[in-house]
């Protein structure tokens, strides 16, 4: 079946260096989104990603689909301390596929 | 508009018993899913419902069960718990299919 597999397992960070989190999919995916989770609390919707190539931007966060939409990354730039928590990539392998989760990447940042 | 809620918010129960965890998902989303999430296996699907129909399926036993009522609401039941059932249960709602998922604060479930 499906698997996403996301890379790194945890990260840990000084305050204001970068961060990525890389996801991959064992099969080509319609679109794929991305969460975070702080600790304690439940995923929050951060983006999607539909077209190949894509790259979108909110701030600080730079994230990218791949040309063959089979994985996806997630970029911070100059992390602070609110970054804390785990991210996930979620992946459709079609339109009304099951979304699928990669395991997280746990970031933890030290002021 | 208010957020996903789900009920009851922590359950404790013995191996063998059944459990219905409940899910209320945003004003206007007509899909709910669920998602099991432990340590060790993170993020599970369980189920998907659009319009009180199950539109997929997770990898699960058929212990696990769940509908969908006319109000979009989401009831999933468990049946004969076992011990490794224990996990933090999420019911997430959507506009539509597919869909950025909205998550509720989840029912985290013991099993002694």
């Amino acid at each position: 079946g499906q698997q996403v597999m996301q890379i790194p397992q945890y990260q840990h960070v000084q305050e204001g260096e970068d961060f990525t989190t890389y996801c991959n999919s064992s099969t080509t995916l319609s679109n794929i989104q991305w969460y975070k989770q702080r600790p304690g609390g439940h995923p929050v919707f951060l983006i999607q990603l539909v077209k190949s190539g894509e790259v979108k931007k909110q701030k600080r966060l730079t994230f990218q689909f791949g040309e063959a939409k089979k994985n996806s990354s997630l970029h911070i730039t100059a992390t602070q301390t609110t970054d804390v928590g785990t991210y996930f990539c979620a992946g459709r392998g079609g339109s009304q596929g099951n979304l699928i989760f990669g395991k997280g990447t746990k970031l933890s940042v030290k002021p | 508009k208010a957020g996903v809620t789900q009920t009851p918010r922590y359950l404790i129960k013995t191996r063998g018993q059944q459990v219905t965890l409940s899910c209320s998902p945003i004003s206007g989303h007509r899909s709910v899913s669920w998602y099991q999430q432990t340590p060790g296996q993170g993020l599970q699907f369980l189920f998907e419902y659009f319009s009180e129909t199950q539109r997929n399926k997770g990898n699960f036993p058929g212990r696990f069960s769940g509908r969908q009522f006319s109000n979009s609401r989401s009831e999933m039941n468990v049946s004969t718990l076992e011990l490794g059932d224990s996990a933090l249960y999420l019911c997430a709602s959507s506009l539509g299919l597919p869909g950025e998922q909205y998550f509720g604060p989840g029912t985290r479930l013991t099993v002694t």
